[in-house]
């Protein structure tokens, strides 16, 4: 099975800050990988997938990249809407799509 | 505006079943496959069960094989989730989500709001 590990597990941030969020496959996924974000109490949403395509609405300060098997998330000036629980998923054909641990992005 | 509306969930025994329901709007629900996802409170996010758009292929996480089914009625745009054999572990919030992709393995473009499940004696 295909294993995701990301970090870090919890950051502190002040809002205009650029954060960055790293997530490493245990083996190549290509560019079969998402972001989501997940507010307190809420659903996740999509932010990212096929390693750096921007979903729909998300706004541009959102950014995400890959080099080899880690992937970055790159949050470029944190908004105060922004505080919230960040997963990584990998979607690998043919294999058991698996997310990360998730990190939270705490003021 | 996609909309998923999941329904169902409740306090159930151990051994006990339960089936999920998910309403979808504002797409061709016909054309997507369909992705339930859980959160064990407090945890991550894992993904259970999909089906192809058209309900001839269907792939489930190890750990709800042989317990879980997932279907869909198109004519309804609906979702299913029947539950059997529950265990204490299978409680959590269960996500209906669409897939992005078209295969057995995608991400997640659009996610409902929830329903919960507590397995509990």
């Amino acid at each position: 099975a295909i294993r995701i590990t990301q970090s870090p597990s919890s950051l502190s941030a002040t809002t205009g800050d650029r954060v960055t969020i790293t997530c490493r496959a245990s083996q190549i996924i290509n560019s079969y990988l998402a972001w989501y974000q997940q507010r307190p109490g809420k659903a996740p949403q999509l932010l990212i997938y096929a390693a750096s395509t921007l979903g729909s609405g998300v706004p541009s300060r959102f950014s995400g990249s890959r080099s080899g098997t880690d992937f970055t998330l790159t949050i470029s000036s944190l908004q105060s809407e922004d505080f919230a629980t960040y997963y990584c998923q990998h979607y690998y054909p043919y294999t058991e799509s698996t997310f990360g641990p998730g990190t939270k992005v705490e003021i | 505006e996609v909309q998923l509306v999941e329904s169902g969930g409740n306090l159930v025994q151990p051994g006990g079943s339960l089936r999920l329901s998910c309403v979808a709007s504002g797409f061709t629900f016909s054309s997507y496959w369909m992705s339930w996802v859980r959160q064990a409170p407090g945890k991550g996010l894992e993904w259970v069960a999909n089906i192809k758009h058209d309900g001839s292929e269907k792939f489930y996480v190890d750990s709800v094989k042989g317990r879980f089914t997932i279907s869909r009625d198109n004519a309804k745009n609906s979702l299913f989730l029947q539950m059997n054999s529950l265990r204490a572990d299978d409680a959590a919030i269960y996500y209906c989500a669409r897939d992005g992709g078209f295969s057995s393995s995608n991400y997640f473009d659009s996610w409902g709001q929830g329903t919960l499940v507590t397995v509990s004696s």
